[in-house]
C-alpha cells in the first residue's frame, strides 16, 4: 500500500519565488503534520491538521508561509516569497487522530533556495 | 514546557558492539514515550513506543524503558549491524495537552563493519 507521498522531492529556486510542496496522506488518516528539518534547528513542527482543520500552526516561520488542506487527500505547503533561509528538507507526515504518535513520514522534500 | 534531551553525536560503534543512546525528558503531566529512528535519504519511522512508567517497548532487538523517577528512556541494543546506521530521534507526547510530538535533536548512529 502506498504510503504518505511527497512532491518534488527536490526543489531549486531562486531567492524571491513562490514555492509550492505537496503531500497525500495515508487513507483513512485524519491528522496530517508539516515538518521542517535542518542541521542547525533539528525537526520543527511547521503546523498540523485534524479532519482538514488546521489546528496549530505556532511553528509557522511567518507570513510567507502558507498551508492548506483542502480535502482527506490532500495538502500544500507554500512559501512566498522564498528566501535562502528557507532552505531545509520538509516532511509531511500522518496518522490516525487517536494514534496520533504514530506518524507516518514522508520521503519529504529538500528544498535549497538560492 | 515539555521537552527532550538527548546525548549527541555522532556515536560510531563497531559491528556487534553494544548501543545505548541516552534521553531524558521533561514533562508536566504523563507522557508517552517513543524512539524514531531516520535511515538516509527517508522520512522519520516509529521504532518503539512505552505509554506508562515501568513499560518496556522493543522492537527490531531495540529496548527503552521508560523511568519515571530518572525521566529518562535510553535507547539500548545488545548488538549492532551496519543495517543500524541511523539517525535516532527520542520523542514523547502528550494526549491529555493535544496531539504534537516533541522530538529531540537526534543522534547519528555509524556503524562500522
Amino acid at each position: 500500500d502506498a504510503g504518505v507521498i511527497q512532491s518534488p522531492r527536490h526543489e531549486v529556486t531562486e531567492m524571491g519565488q513562490e514555492v509550492t510542496l505537496r503531500c497525500k496522506p495515508i487513507s483513512g488518516h485524519n491528522s496530517l503534520f508539516w515538518y521542517r528539518q535542518t542541521m542547525m534547528r533539528g525537526l520543527e513542527l511547521l503546523i498540523y491538521f485534524n479532519n482538514n482543520v488546521p489546528i496549530d500552526d505556532s511553528g509557522m516561520p511567518e507570513d510567507r508561509f502558507s498551508a492548506k488542506m483542502p480535502n482527506a487527500s490532500f495538502s500544500t505547503l507554500k512559501i512566498q516569497p522564498s528566501e535562502p533561509r528557507d532552505s531545509a528538507v520538509y516532511f509531511c507526515a500522518s496518522s490516525l487522530r487517536e494514534k496520533a504518535y504514530e506518524q507516518y513520514f514522508g520521503p519529504g522534500t529538500r528544498l535549497t533556495v538560492t | 514546557g515539555n521537552s527532550v534531551t538527548q546525548m549527541e553525536g555522532p556515536v560510531t560503534l563497531s559491528e556487534e558492539a553494544f548501543l545505548t543512546i541516552n534521553c531524558t525528558y521533561t514533562a508536566t503531566g504523563y507522557p508517552s514515550l517513543f524512539w524514531y529512528v531516520q535511515y538516509p535519504g527517508e522520512g522519520l519511522q516509529l521504532l518503539l513506543k512505552a505509554t506508562k512508567a515501568d513499560d518496556k517497548g522493543s522492537n527490531k532487538g531495540f529496548e527503552a524503558t521508560y523511568r519515571k523517577e530518572t525521566t529518562s528512556f535510553h535507547l539500548e541494543k545488545g548488538s549492532v549491524q551496519v543495517s543500524d546506521s541511523a539517525v535516532y530521534f527520542c520523542a514523547l507526547s502528550d494526549r491529555n495537552r493535544d496531539d504534537k510530538i516533541i522530538f529531540g535533536k537526534g543522534t547519528r548512529l555509524h556503524i562500522l563493519p
